[in-house]
């Protein structure tokens, strides 16, 4: 059975600072692996998917890599600002279009 | 484009009683799964309809059921409802097609509250 962590639970960082966060996975016989950001209250946003065949994805100031074999993923946020307040999930798909979610990292900027 | 709309917004029942959920994918989208999202148990994957069928189901009770139907339109079901129903219900779309972008689109959810 896929189970997907994502550590710390919680992060606080002064504006300006670079994010990191983690993800891992126990199974890496995965399709894909997305990473989501969700405001309080509402649905996911999705950041950056991340194909099996893939090593990383950029968009902006994120940047996605994926290493399968030890089943971890990072997510790298460029000079955080307070708009970037939010909890961020990742989640895999694997096989039978499952999608297994981490159990999310919530993250403050403070100005 | 209109992103994926869930209605109603929010609901509030009580126990014993049975409630319809209601998502609306994006365009062209032909997948449609649900999510249970509680503080406790995080997010979990409930069911996925792909032209009409469930394709694939979570590790839910029989109470909880689904539809999709011709316009890819779904319903979600939840029979006799109990206290522990109480989450965030996440509907999202995909094209789910043959080398189609994989991404994922969320709506914003039905919050329901069982009393």
């Amino acid at each position: 059975k896929q189970e997907v962590t994502q550590i710390p639970a919680a992060l606080s960082v002064p504006e300006g600072e670079n994010l990191v966060l983690n993800c891992s996975f126990t199974d890496s016989a995965i399709y894909n692996l997305q990473w989501f950001r969700q405001d309080p209250g509402k649905g996911l946003t999705s950041l950056l998917l991340i194909q099996s065949s893939q090593r990383e994805q950029t968009s902006g100031r994120l940047n996605a890599s994926l290493d399968k074999s030890s089943g971890r993923s990072t997510l790298y946020i460029a000079a955080s600002q307070p708009g970037d307040s939010a909890t961020y999930l990742c989640a895999v798909k694997a096989a039978g279009n499952k999608l297994t979610f981490g159990g999310g990292t919530r993250v403050l900027v403070k100005p | 484009k209109a992103g994926v709309t869930q209605t109603p917004r929010y609901l509030i029942k009580t126990r014993g009683q049975q409630v319809t959920l209601s998502c609306s994918p994006i365009s062209g989208h032909r997948s449609v799964s649900w999510y249970q999202q509680t503080p406790g148990q995080g997010l979990q994957f409930l069911f996925e309809y792909f032209s009409e069928t469930q394709r694939n189901k979570g590790n839910f009770p029989g109470r909880f059921s689904g539809r999709q139907f011709s316009n890819s339109r779904s319903e979600m079901n939840v029979s006799t409802l109990e206290l522990g129903d109480s989450a965030l219900y996440l509907c999202a779309s995909s094209l789910a097609c043959w080398g189609c972008n994989e991404k994922l689109f969320f709506g914003s959810g039905t919050q329901l509250s069982v009393l």
